[in-house]
């Protein structure tokens, strides 16, 4: 597509829920990000593939949180159990494999209560 | 590991005049270095990169950044301020030979221009 597509733009789970958060990247962009980010706050790095496989899930905060993206094009991030301090602003982005600047998408703002 | 440090958390300058926001970076290897703009309720642009070459870089809407290796700096500068430059404006960097295409952000600087 034209742009890095997220969906939902909004979600509200009750505590204890799983969600799942999609993500569409730019067609051809081998490189696929999602951040975190706290209302008035930088981007907190989460993970990233190239293609389909997972690079870095270093700043995956526990194991109630994981992605995917299978056939390197379409990307899901879950989160299990959802618990209040989830709460925040989900951003995906992409980029061509030579590291350029990312393509943001629009976010999903998960909201648990 | 890499880190990006934004001193400042307001910048406040008067319309028509010049900018500055400052920005420091850590990293073990060679850094990628990026500027991002925030407007209010709208997602990340982004503005310039430094990735070697011209210690000057210049990007979009007439912004520019000067990398200095000996300082670990990468300041954000633009002549000539606008009120639409009002926003939230992130530093980020990537560790080239050791973090791969991980990108570490800044906790932004909060741009206001008044005219």
């Amino acid at each position: 597509g034209a742009g890095v597509s997220q969906s939902p733009r909004y979600k509200v789970t009750k505590r204890g829920q799983d969600v799942a958060l999609r993500c569409d990247p730019i067609s051809g962009h081998v490189s696929l990000y999602w951040y975190r980010q706290a209302l008035g706050q930088g981007p907190e790095f989460l993970t990233y593939f190239n293609y389909e496989a997972q690079q870095d899930k270093s700043g995956l905060p526990n194991d109630r949180f994981s992605a995917e993206r299978p056939e390197g094009s379409i990307s899901t991030l879950t989160i299990q159990r959802t618990e209040q301090r989830d709460s925040a602003m989900y951003r995906c982005a992409s980029s061509s494999l030579t590291g350029d600047g990312y393509t943001f998408g629009s976010g999903t703002r998960l909201t648990v209560v | 590991a890499q880190s990006v440090a934004q001193p400042e958390d307001q910048v406040n300058v008067a319309e028509g005049n010049p900018l500055t926001v400052k920005c420091t970076y850590s990293v073990s290897g060679n850094p990628y270095l990026f500027w991002y703009v925030q407007y209010p309720n709208r997602g990340l642009q982004f503005l310039l990169k430094y990735i070697t070459g011209d210690n000057l870089v210049k990007g979009s809407y007439g912004f520019e950044a000067e990398f200095n290796k000996s300082q670990t700096s990468f300041h954000l500068k633009k002549p000539s301020a606008l009120v639409s430059d009002s926003a939230l404006y992130f530093c980020a960097v990537r560790d080239y030979n050791t973090g791969g295409f991980k990108t570490i952000f800044g906790a932004g600087t909060r741009l206001f221009v008044k005219a």
